[in-house]
């Protein structure tokens, strides 16, 4: 089984700063990471597929990056509404998909 | 546009059954799986398994294969998530969400239907 590392587990910023998160796979997945944002109360929503590819809708000051086993999101000037917690995911063996634990983006 | 609306909160007793559903409109629902995440309260995304609602072809993660059971009805476009007997460990949301067929992604989720178990 693939296992996702995150951390960690919680970052503190401020509006304005550029935060980027990590995401580790225990082996390589190729670029099949996804990240997920969730907001409280909220379903997940998809920001990024493919480590790098931008889900339909998202603002450009989210990038991804990265393959086979070490992958970042960069949010490059966080907006309030950016404080939320994001999951990576994986997808490499089909039919498993595993997601990571999460990381928290606080406001400082 | 796309929409996946999923059933409403639920509240059960433990051992007891129940059938959540997920309804898909704004896309053709046979051309997509269907998936099936849990989050239990404070925690994070379990995947749980998917169902393709064609040809009701479905993977279960490991985790979960025997203690939930997934469906599908494609005349109304609905997918279904039961348990024959409920544990208070159950104690979760669950979301469903679309997966492309070719995809490694879910690119639509439902509002999530929370399930209380308590005695």
């Amino acid at each position: 089984e693939i296992v996702l590392t995150q951390s960690p587990a919680t970052l503190s910023f401020s509006p304005g700063e550029r935060a980027t998160l990590s995401c580790r796979a225990s082996q390589s997945i190729s670029d099949y990471l996804s990240w997920y944002q969730q907001k409280p109360g909220q379903a997940p929503r998809l920001l990024m597929y493919d480590a790098s590819n931008r889900a339909t809708g998202i603002p450009a000051r989210f990038s991804g990056s990265g393959s086979g086993t070490d992958f970042t999101l960069t949010i490059s000037r966080l907006e309030p509404e950016d404080f939320a917690v994001y999951y990576c995911q994986q997808r490499s063996n089909w039919p498993l998909f595993t997601f990571g634990p999460g990381t928290r983006v606080d406001i400082k | 546009e796309v929409q996946l609306v999923q059933s409403g909160a639920e509240v059960k007793k433990p051992g007891e059954s129940l059938k959540i559903s997920c309804k898909g409109s704004g896309y053709n629902f046979l051309s997509y799986w269907i998936g099936w995440v849990r989050q239990i309260p404070g925690k994070g995304l379990e995947w749980m398994g998917m169902i393709y609602p064609d040809d009701s072809d479905i993977r279960y993660s490991p985790s979960f294969e025997g203690q939930v059971t997934m469906s599908a009805d494609k005349s109304i476009s609905t997918a279904y998530l039961q348990w024959s007997r409920l544990k208070a460990s159950e104690n979760a949301i669950y979301y469903c969400a679309r997966h492309p067929r070719t995809a490694t992604y879910f690119d639509s989720w439902g509002q999530g239907t929370p399930v209380t178990v308590s005695s």
